[in-house]
């Protein structure tokens, strides 16, 4: 059964940093997997999504990376802003049937002004 | 193109009450559906998944079920309620296309049981 693990649980940056969340996960056999961005109290938002056989994608200020031999993600943040404050979610899709996308618990971010 | 509904977006109901959550997608046939929760604190957790009509997988035993009347149509429900069915819940679709690997959620119905 596939495990996804992220850390930390929270971090807090000055504004200006750049930073990176980790994301883990235990079962290679993956299609893809995806970075989330969570606000408040909202649905989610989809940041990016990277193929098995990709390495990396960027989107502007973040560039997500992938390793499946190692089982491992990361999700660089060029430049934070406040505005970048929110819980960000990674979520690996197995390769089963259904699909069945599973998530991470988070790291929640907070960029001081 | 396609879209995907979610409503109530907020409820609040007493311990004991029944449920009723409805997520309807639009645009597409035959999806791939899914129920996931978010309880306070901890990750989205898949609940139920269905891959047609009247077919219905439950991923962890729990006060909830599911139900798929209609192609688009996808139900969470309990008969009666526990203060640990607290939460906020999403729904989300996938094409049933076996090359497509994207879920797409709704905007989520938070849950508050007291």
């Amino acid at each position: 059964k596939q495990e996804v693990t992220q850390i930390p649980a929270a971090l807090s940056v000055p504004e200006g940093e750049n930073l990176v969340l980790n994301c883990s996960f235990t079962d290679s056999a993956i299609y893809n997997l995806q970075w989330f961005r969570q606000d408040p109290g909202k649905g989610l938002t989809s940041l990016l999504l990277i193929q098995s056989s990709q390495r990396e994608q960027t989107s502007g200020r973040l560039n997500a990376s992938l390793d499946k031999s190692s089982g491992r993600s990361t999700l660089y943040i060029a430049a934070s802003q406040p505005g970048d404050s929110a819980t960000y979610l990674c979520a690996a899709l197995s390769s089963g049937s259904a699909r069945q996308l599973t998530f991470g618990s988070g790291t929640q971010l907070t960029v001081l002004p | 193109s396609q879209t995907i509904h979610q409503w109530p977006a907020t409820l609040v109901q007493p311990v004991g009450s029944p449920l009723s959550l409805e997520c309807t997608v639009e645009g597409t046939s035959n999806p791939n559906l899914y129920w996931y929760r978010q309880a306070a604190g901890r990750g989205l957790q898949l609940l139920f998944y269905s891959v047609g009509i009247g077919q219905i997988s439950s991923e962890v035993p729990q006060n909830l079920s599911a139900s798929r009347p209609q192609d688009r149509q996808f139900i969470l429900s309990s008969k009666k309620l526990l203060l640990s069915d607290s939460g906020f819940y999403l729904c989300a679709w996938r094409s049933s296309y076996s090359g497509a690997n994207v879920l797409t959620f709704g905007a989520g119905s938070r849950l508050t049981v007291l």
